[in-house]
């Protein structure tokens, strides 16, 4: 998973609650990105940043949040506002500056009680 | 929306045969990128191939693009129980940002 961390693993949320996945990288990589993954399928852009402090909507931003406020950092806000949040949640990070290549965490399993 | 639909959604196949499995996507890119996912876990990087290269391989993978067909290959040659993952394919959204859309992904799973 090189040098991207997310915690915790797994998190259970009751509903109305505000939860947030932390991720962070020490690959000094400009660009950070979330995604989210449902059983069975494929991954679904939430949020991305391309450099620190500007950040954009990717296809399914609604009910989330995010902040990117120092470079190795990238947290995701969940909100009480995303409907069906239940879901594998994966951090990605690229160098940048058409370097291609995602390195991506180990992923955030959320689960809403 | 999905610009990547990987074929078949899934494949059982015996080890020592080979696999492969194909990705489609509708509009035009600057490259296109193949990545392993085991259950639960996070994506790894395979393989890149740009628009201008036809074919490409790393070790026991091969990697064909046409992008007159819009549409990308992966063969993954005298397969292992070890191979046994979930395969993507990403493409980038265009030019001026760093935005990768993922396919569907192909099952894979090698029967000892």
């Amino acid at each position: 998973d090189g040098g991207i961390t997310q915690s915790p693993k797994y998190l259970f949320r009751k509903e109305g609650q505000n939860v947030t996945l932390s991720c962070e990288q020490n690959l000094n990589h400009d660009a950070m990105y979330w995604y989210r993954q449902d059983p069975g399928q494929g991954l679904r852009l939430i949020y991305y940043s391309q450099i620190v402090n500007d950040f954009q909507k990717g296809d399914i931003a609604e009910g989330y949040s995010v902040s990117r406020e120092k470079k190795e950092s990238f947290p995701l806000t969940v909100t009480s506002a995303q409907k069906n949040p239940t879901a594998f949640y994966l951090c990605a990070s690229s160098m940048g500056q058409r370097t291609w290549t995602q390195y991506f965490g180990p992923g955030t399993r959320l689960t809403v009680l | 929306s999905q610009q990547g639909e990987e074929d078949p959604q899934a494949l059982s196949i015996q080890e020592g045969e080979n696999a492969t499995m194909n990705c489609s996507y509708k509009t035009s890119i600057n490259n296109l990128q193949w990545y392993r996912q085991n259950s639960g876990r996070g994506l790894v990087h395979l393989i890149l191939i740009r628009s201008n290269e036809r074919e490409k391989h790393s070790g026991r993978l091969r990697v064909t693009l046409d992008t007159s067909k819009k549409s990308s290959s992966l063969l993954i040659t005298a397969s292992r129980a070890a191979d046994t993952a979930s395969y993507f394919c990403a493409t980038d959204a265009g030019s001026g940002t760093y935005k990768y859309i993922f396919g569907t992904g192909t099952r894979l799973k090698v029967l000892a």
